[in-house]
């Protein structure tokens, strides 16, 4: 079975601040993790996968297998990254699902 | 527009109701997912496509619940005898062939079941 764990639902803080959004995974194999995000009135849509390792809007997120983690990271939050943002993981295998967390609403203030 | 379009946008039915909800992928998109967010959750996985065939349905909560891809592109979610722990919002996502795990979403069908 996979499952992902978002263990918090909320996280404010002020803008120019650092922000860390805790992802932690179980799945017996080699997973994939990605992160989803969805602004106000749009579209769920990916922000970035683990296997990139690649910078989107500051956001930065390391699979860390020992602690089955994948926490998203960005040093200096922007007003405009306030939304809901998803963990989600794909096992192997090539008709693997998509399984999400909960979520964590990120809200900036100025 | 080329994004995933998903009717309606807003379904208001009674208990014990028939539902159908639609989705039309990315054109080429041969993957196509559906799931269901209830509020203050993540979206829960019910079904996926790849073709017309479903290559796992095991997110299905039950037998009333049903979905079709005839020519492997229009999905159809179908609900019978609706409850009223069956409202949520239904998302579909479609993805290239490679499966890689980058979904495009479609805006959602809200069902409320009074």
């Amino acid at each position: 079975a996979q499952r992902v764990t978002q263990p918090e639902k909320l996280l404010s803080v002020f803008k120019g601040a650092p922000v860390e959004l805790k992802c932690n995974y179980s799945y017996s194999g080699s997973p994939e993790l990605f992160w989803y995000v969805q602004y106000s009135r749009q579209r769920l849509q990916l922000l970035l996968r683990h296997i990139s390792r690649e910078s989107i809007k500051g956001f930065t997120a390391d699979l860390n297998k020992g602690e089955t983690s994948f926490h998203l990271k960005k040093p200096f939050a922007q007003e405009e990254d306030s939304a809901m943002y998803y963990c989600a993981l794909k096992g192997a295998g090539a008709n693997s699902k998509l399984t999400f967390g909960k979520g964590i609403t990120l809200s900036v203030r100025p | 527009g080329a994004g995933v379009s998903q009717t309606p946008s807003n379904k208001v039915t009674e208990k014990g109701k028939y539902v159908e909800l639609r989705c039309d992928p990315i054109s080429g998109h041969t993957a196509l997912y559906w799931y269901r967010q209830s509020l203050g959750q993540g979206p829960e996985f019910l079904i996926y496509f790849q073709g017309t065939g479903a290559a796992d349905d095991s997110g299905l909560p039950n037998d009333r619940f049903f979905a079709v891809r005839p020519e492997g592109s229009v999905s159809t979610l179908k609900i019978q005898r609706t409850e009223r722990g069956d409202s949520a919002v239904y998302l579909c996502a479609s993805s290239s062939a490679a499966n890689t795990g980058e979904l495009f979403f479609g805006e959602g069908s809200r069902l409320t079941v009074l």
